[in-house]
């Protein structure tokens, strides 16, 4: 059965150096999307991605974030300057539906520590 | 901002027994509904979901129950197994964009006794 996959599964950076996640959705999907869940919070959105461009942002999405599917199979978070909140359960998600994605399949998550 | 509620944070069941987990929402702009299992240290796995157009949908063993005047949905898993014990979070999308984000609940973590 495809599924999402996520690189690495487990990232410890220094604040203020810049990280790249990266996932690969399964093939055939369309959207892609990444939320993160604070230790002991929530699973918050914070971005969706459809026809090679943004489709919706959260707040916590600001301009240290952003999101790239640089080939037709890898979909990367950077974050170009980490800060102590950053650290955080990264999961990328998948969905399939062409008039808007109904079920997101998501991947193991990239755990980011920040120092 | 909690759109989307689960009130109890934790729910322990005999095996073989019924297992309902509970989840509230708030905003009526909500159209489709799911319920996804976690593992630590593991994503989140989908499990079901429901249109809000319908009441109930059924797979298996798992069972979603769809009030929306109450803005209510339940989860109800027969018979409970121990392999069930996670913690199991509801979500939400909404009409508003066409990517859907899903928002999610605090989830509830069963454990399911043998």
């Amino acid at each position: 059965e495809p599924e999402v996959t996520q690189t690495p599964s487990h990232q410890v950076t220094q604040m203020g150096q810049e990280v790249i996640l990266r996932c690969v959705p399964i093939s055939n999907h369309l959207y892609f999307y990444w939320y993160r869940q604070i230790l002991g919070q929530k699973v918050e959105f914070l971005v969706s991605f459809y026809n090679n461009e943004i489709s919706e942002k959260s707040e916590i999405f600001d301009d240290q974030f952003s999101v790239e599917r640089p080939d037709g199979s890898n979909f990367t978070l950077k974050i170009r300057s980490t800060k102590l909140e950053d650290s955080a359960m990264y999961f990328c998600a998948s969905g399939g539906r062409v008039s808007g994605t109904d079920t997101q399949y998501f991947g193991p998550g990239t755990r980011l520590t920040v120092l | 901002d909690q759109q989307v509620k689960q009130n109890s944070p934790s729910l322990s069941v005999q095996e073989g027994r019924i297992s309902i987990l509970n989840c509230d929402y708030t905003n009526s702009m909500f159209d489709y509904f799911l319920w996804y299992k976690k593992y630590p240290a593991e994503g989140p796995t989908f499990l079901i979901s429901i249109s809000s157009i319908k009441d109930k949908n059924e797979d298996g063993r798992f069972t979603v129950f769809l009030n929306k005047s109450a803005k209510h949905l339940s989860l109800h898993i027969v018979p409970s197994q121990p392999g069930d014990s996670a913690v199991y979070f509801c979500a939400a999308s909404g009409s508003s964009g066409s990517a859907r984000q899903l928002t999610f609940g605090s989830g509830t973590q069963l454990t399911v006794l043998p």
